[in-house]
């Protein structure tokens, strides 16, 4: 059974930063293109980063370049995302998502990253 | 503003059809079939309902059906049920990125 396994999240103040994991199993990581996704409070789904199946080629959204990195180790069986900058609009669940051909088949249950002051 | 363009609601009584649209441009849902939908449902997360623009995965009701002319596409669900009402989203390749739509919440009367 596939599995996708947030952790990390929590609270933090503006400027700060916080490191994401997704624990895939069930399947073979390496494989696969893996994405971030994320929804803020009551708003829609906004897709923020993915990394190719050896994590030598990575996008961003345009929101969140330069400030978010994604990463992904693969005899771990985990994929990353390193925020730094954090700002009171980064504040959302965040998704560890599997790409199979340009569409997400598996989702994890989301991690909450709340940032305040 | 989301890069994909959904109405923000939609409804329809048990039994009937609705049609969701989710507008592009020519550099996502126009440029590649590769449009997907997910459906989501409160504190859960999103399912996958439709792919490659028409494609259903394994397990879902063949009352979900998509289709795509230009850059619009389309997420029809026929034969209403209760438990189809929830949040739905498209979402298209597009380049570098990938892009989904704001949602449209589909009550179910």
């Amino acid at each position: 059974e596939v599995q996708l396994v947030e952790s990390g999240g929590g609270s933090v103040q503006p400027g700060g930063s916080l490191r994401l994991s997704c624990a895939a199993s069930g399947f073979t990581f390496s494989s696969y293109w893996m994405h971030w996704v994320r929804q803020a409070p009551g708003k829609g789904l906004v897709w923020v980063s993915r990394i190719n199946h050896g994590g030598t080629s990575t996008n961003y959204a345009d929101s969140v370049t330069g400030r978010f990195t994604i990463s992904r180790d693969n005899a771990k069986n985990t994929l990353y995302l390193e925020m730094t900058s954090l700002r009171v609009e980064d504040t959302a669940i965040y998704y560890c998502t599997r790409e199979n051909g340009w569409y997400y088949n598996y989702w994890g249950q989301g991690t909450l990253v709340t940032v305040s002051s | 503003q989301s890069a994909l363009t959904q109405p923000p609601s939609a409804s329809a009584s048990p039994g009937q059809s609705v049609t969701i649209s989710c507008t592009g441009t020519s550099s996502d849902i126009g440029g590649y079939n590769y449009v997907s939908w997910y459906q989501q449902h409160p504190g859960k997360a999103p399912k996958l309902m439709i792919y490659d623009v028409s494609e259903r995965p394994s397990g879902v009701p063949d009352r979900f059906s998509g289709s795509k002319s230009g850059n619009t596409a389309s997420l029809t669900v026929s034969g209403l049920q209760a438990e189809d009402e929830a949040d739905y989203y498209c979402s298209s390749f597009a380049g570098s990125k990938n892009v989904f739509g704001g949602g449209t919440k589909l009550t179910v009367l």
